[in-house]
């Protein structure tokens, strides 16, 4: 079946501006997940989506990165007054439900601030 | 979560066994033991979990020591394809969300 998908694959925006970023998760998986990676680096946690429930925004790293899950379904990552600090790729990814920890990943969306 | 230790690299034979080790040795009881790896430019993948028995699917095996402080991962045949990067990552189920991703073991399969 369909695997996760994120659009765009590629985003370079100039400093300042605001960029949104989205992911569709597998159907039926009830959470879901956004991680930043940058170059040569591990995945960073940024937030949780279970459900209905309030999401784990403990990884957001501050108050320009926000995220909303819609029919708990697709999800919208953004990120306001963008900085350079913030090219990364940004990873999302779905599991069937908080208790099975095998997650599964979209191919990225690579953010470049210039 | 427990924090895991991984070699930074490996290298191993194209057809040969690649065995990939991790330390774990502050896991708890009720945590698990996943492994995921990610070939450049491309989302990490999920290989294989485990709790404490040894764990074989149609990409791995997983070996865990019976005081649960390390495991291996074990690619039976390595082929070119399999170089990657390797994490190892210990959570509970329950906040698998959270799970951190070190920085993993790349793993180059040289013909």
């Amino acid at each position: 079946g369909a695997g996760v998908s994120q659009s765009p694959s590629n985003k370079v925006t100039e400093k300042g501006k605001d960029v949104e970023l989205r992911c569709d998760p597998i159907s039926g998986h009830t959470a879901l997940y956004w991680y930043r990676q940058s170059l040569g680096q591990g995945l960073e946690f940024l937030i949780y989506f279970q459900g209905n429930s309030a999401p784990d925004k403990s990884g957001l790293p501050s108050d320009r990165f926000s995220a909303e899950r819609t029919g708990g379904s697709v999800s919208t990552l953004t990120i306001q007054r963008t900085q350079q600090e913030d090219s990364a790729v940004y990873l999302c990814a779905s599991s069937r439900d908080r208790t099975r920890g095998e997650q599964y990943f979209g191919p990225g969306t690579r953010l470049t601030v210039t | 979560d427990a924090k895991t230790t991984q070699p930074p690299s490996m290298d191993c034979a194209e057809g040969r066994a690649a065995n990939l080790p991790c330390n774990h040795s502050t896991i708890s009881g009720n945590e698990y033991v996943y492994w995921y790896r990610q070939i450049h430019s491309q989302g990490p993948q999920y290989i294989i979990h485990g709790l404490k028995n040894n764990e074989t699917n149609e990409m791995a095996s997983l070996i865990i020591t019976e005081d649960r402080k390390s495991s291996t991962l074990i690619l039976p045949h390595a082929t070119l394809r399999d170089t990657a990067v390797y994490y190892c990552i210990v959570t509970h189920n329950t906040n698998a969300g959270k799970s951190t991703f070190g920085d993993g073991t790349t793993l180059t399969v040289k013909p």
